[in-house]
């Protein structure tokens, strides 16, 4: 089984309607990240949280929120989607070793915002 | 200003071939390098982390130039299975005192046949 997971895997959404991914892990890491990835852009961090109370914007988190639900889940909403939220969105996770520390990948969400 | 700038590729090479991918980041004070791999459609994983002593990992040398700001891959006797986009990435302190992974754009490689 996989220790980061994200559900759903694809997702087809119109403007104007909120979403909301899901990420759960079974690796025990505090820390939990979402980014996006966009063609020719990169991984881009929206959000991250190093434990359950804690919860800080990254790069490019307007237009998104997210809760901790639980060391093991972070979920990610989009309020009121628009077009160009349209992308690959992984969550990750690492334990908070230090600087050489490795970040897990969940398989990703496709999102297409109509 | 980009932080972590790659050369897009693709890189198409035979196999057996050495390839080399080169990565320039632009904050002094970062603190750790990587390099992740990438399959089509699927999520990066960790390749091998990058030292200033430079590493090897079997066919994978990793070398780090903190004065130059400067991250290379090199790849020996290229197989079919090496073929994905190669992510060099780097860690450091946002403005906002969290350590943080800064993503370069990632590097395709083909290996043909």
């Amino acid at each position: 089984d996989a220790d980061v997971t994200q559900t759903p895997r694809n997702r087809i959404t119109k403007t104007g309607k909120r979403i909301m991914l899901e990420c759960s892990q079974t690796k025990g890491h505090d820390r939990m990240y979402w980014y996006r990835q966009d063609p020719g852009l990169g991984l881009r961090l929206i959000y991250y949280s190093f434990d359950v109370k804690d919860i800080n914007k990254g790069e490019i988190s307007d237009g998104y929120s997210v809760s901790r639900q639980a060391q093991a889940k972070f979920s990610l909403s989009l309020e009121s989607a628009i077009p160009n939220q349209t992308a690959l969105y992984f969550c990750a996770t690492s334990a908070g070793e230090g600087y050489q520390e490795t970040q897990y990948f969940g398989p990703g969400t496709r999102l297409l915002v109509l | 200003r980009k932080e972590v700038e790659q050369d897009p590729g693709p890189f198409n090479v035979p196999e057996g071939a050495t390839v080399a991918f080169n990565c320039t980041y632009s904050n002094s004070a970062s603190q750790s390098f990587f390099w992740y791999r990438q399959d089509c459609r699927k999520e990066p994983k960790l390749l091998m982390s990058v030292y200033s002593s430079g590493n090897e990992d079997g066919r994978f040398t990793a070398q780090l130039n903190r004065a130059s700001q400067y991250i290379s891959l090199l790849i020996r006797d290229s197989k079919l299975s090496d073929s994905a986009t190669y992510l060099c990435v780097v860690g450091g302190y946002s403005g906002a005192g969290s350590y943080q992974l800064t993503f370069g754009k990632g590097t395709k490689l083909s290996v043909i046949p």
